[in-house]
């Protein structure tokens, strides 16, 4: 199976900060990287497909990079909707694994 | 608007078999190009893909669950289904089904249905 890595595990910010959040694969996933973002009691939400495919309907303030096995998903100015739990995960080979989750906290 | 519904027991006991379905509204399965999905998620945990189905029957299991795992298709009532056999506490989540687009991006996700072991 491909782990994903993602770190931090929990990051505290304020409003309008800019936020990066890290993901690693443990080999080549290509292209076949997504972030959701989820929020408690709620389904993930799929926020960027293919390493920086903006999802519909998702504010440009978000934005994904990356290649290979490092990828990251960057907040440009945080807002108070957007403290929530970010996964990233790979949709090269099944099994389809998500990273562990990045909790954001409002600081 | 497609929309995803899960529904079945909340509470199944151990050894027994978890059922779960997942209504599709707003469009239809039939149409193809779409892989439907099943995820779950331990409490306060992260989350697991489980298995999709094609809406030709084609399916792909994690091969973690694969030998208890059975996810089906129902494309006259547009739903699709997953069977889970001889559960354990460890099988206590909420499950979550959605709709992938190329494979396991997942865009359209159900609310979610907490299903949880114990005798």
């Amino acid at each position: 199976d491909i782990q994903m890595t993602q770190s931090p595990s929990s990051l505290s910010a304020s409003v309008r900060d800019r936020v990066t959040i890290t993901c690693r694969a443990s080999q080549s996933i290509r292209s076949y990287l997504n972030w959701y973002q989820q929020k408690p009691g709620k389904a993930p939400k799929l926020l960027i497909y293919a390493i920086s495919n903006l999802q519909s309907g998702v504010p440009s303030r978000f934005s994904g990079s990356g290649s290979g096995t490092d990828f990251t998903l960057t907040i440009s100015s945080l807002q108070p909707e957007d403290f929530a739990t970010y996964y990233c995960q790979q949709s090269y080979s099944a099994p389809y694994t998500f990273g562990q989750g990045t909790n954001l906290e409002i600081k | 608007q497609v929309q995803l519904q899960e529904s079945g027991p909340g509470l199944v006991k151990p050894s027994q078999t978890l059922s779960l379905t997942c209504t599709v509204s707003g469009g239809s399965i039939s149409s193809g190009g779409y892989y439907w999905n099943w995820v779950r998620q331990h409490p306060g945990k992260g989350l697991e893909w489980i298995g999709y189905i094609y809406h030709s029957g084609g399916t792909y299991y994690n091969p973690s669950l694969e030998s208890r795992l059975n996810i089906s298709v129902d494309t006259s009532k547009n739903q699709f289904s997953l069977k889970l056999s001889s559960v354990t506490a460890a099988d206590t989540a909420v499950y979550y089904c959605a709709r992938g687009t190329s494979v396991a991006r997942m865009d359209v996700w159900g609310q979610g249905t907490t299903v949880t072991v114990s005798s």
